[in-house]
């Protein structure tokens, strides 16, 4: 399987909001409501942010929100601030246990 | 509080094999289904496969199968992933993580693998 495909750099004023988009196919994010999306810091592990479509894990801001139409998934982050810099992830199961990961954003708070 | 701690970083040859742990500590083991993902410097992330520590049954991605074993010893709370004929392309950080149900919640902090003569 592909990597989901996901825009390689996004960026916004501080307050402003940005959208990260996350391509897949009918057989990955179009198949299932499983799309995870990750934030990671340099040199960190990765953190889950939102799981299954649209569910923020707690303690993550509300100003994270995810949602799916057809084969593509979305992360808006609204009222962005200068702590959102990082790289974000989105991530699709695909049937028979298998993980499909994007290719991973850059979010820059200018 | 939950952590999964990993072994240490390595140097492996080309062609030689890498077992990397990764230990539950302040849950067990069998809490979650964990996962293996690597990252290659300044690239994006790899699903590896996926080892149940309650059954020991895994699951590999298609690109790494036959050349990958994921193994679990439950009296030490900790997974294991073995990757052999190792190339430079396999030169990243190897990452255990553990999922309740689809997301990953729980992520090790890294194991940083580096393929080299």
């Amino acid at each position: 399987q592909s990597a989901l495909t996901q825009p390689r750099s996004v960026s916004g004023s501080p307050g402003q909001s940005v959208t990260i988009s996350c391509s897949g196919t009918s057989s990955d994010i179009g198949a299932y409501d499983h799309v995870s999306w990750y934030q990671q810091h340099p040199g960190k592990a990765p953190e889950l942010m939102i799981s299954d479509v649209n569910r923020r894990r707690p303690g993550v801001p509300n100003r994270f929100s995810g949602s799916k139409s057809g084969n593509t998934a979305s992360l808006t982050i609204s009222g962005l601030q200068a702590e959102d810099e990082g790289d974000y992830y989105c991530c699709s199961y695909a049937g028979s246990y298998i993980r499909i990961f994007g290719t991973g954003t850059k979010v820059t708070v200018l | 509080q939950e952590q999964l701690v990993q072994s240490g970083a390595g140097v492996m040859q080309p062609g030689a094999s890498v077992k990397v742990s990764c230990k539950a500590s302040g849950f067990t083991l069998t809490k979650y289904y964990m996962h293996w993902v690597r990252q290659a410097p300044g690239q994006g992330l790899e699903w590896m496969g996926i080892i149940n520590p309650s059954s020991g049954g895994a699951s590999y991605a298609q690109k790494f199968q036959g050349r990958i074993t994921m193994t679990r010893d439950t009296s030490a709370n900790t997974v294991y992933m073995e990757l052999r004929s190792l190339s430079s392309e396999d030169t990243a950080s190897y990452y255990c993580a553990g999922s309740y149900v689809y997301a990953f919640d729980i992520w090790g902090q890294g194991t940083p693998v580096t393929v080299s003569s």
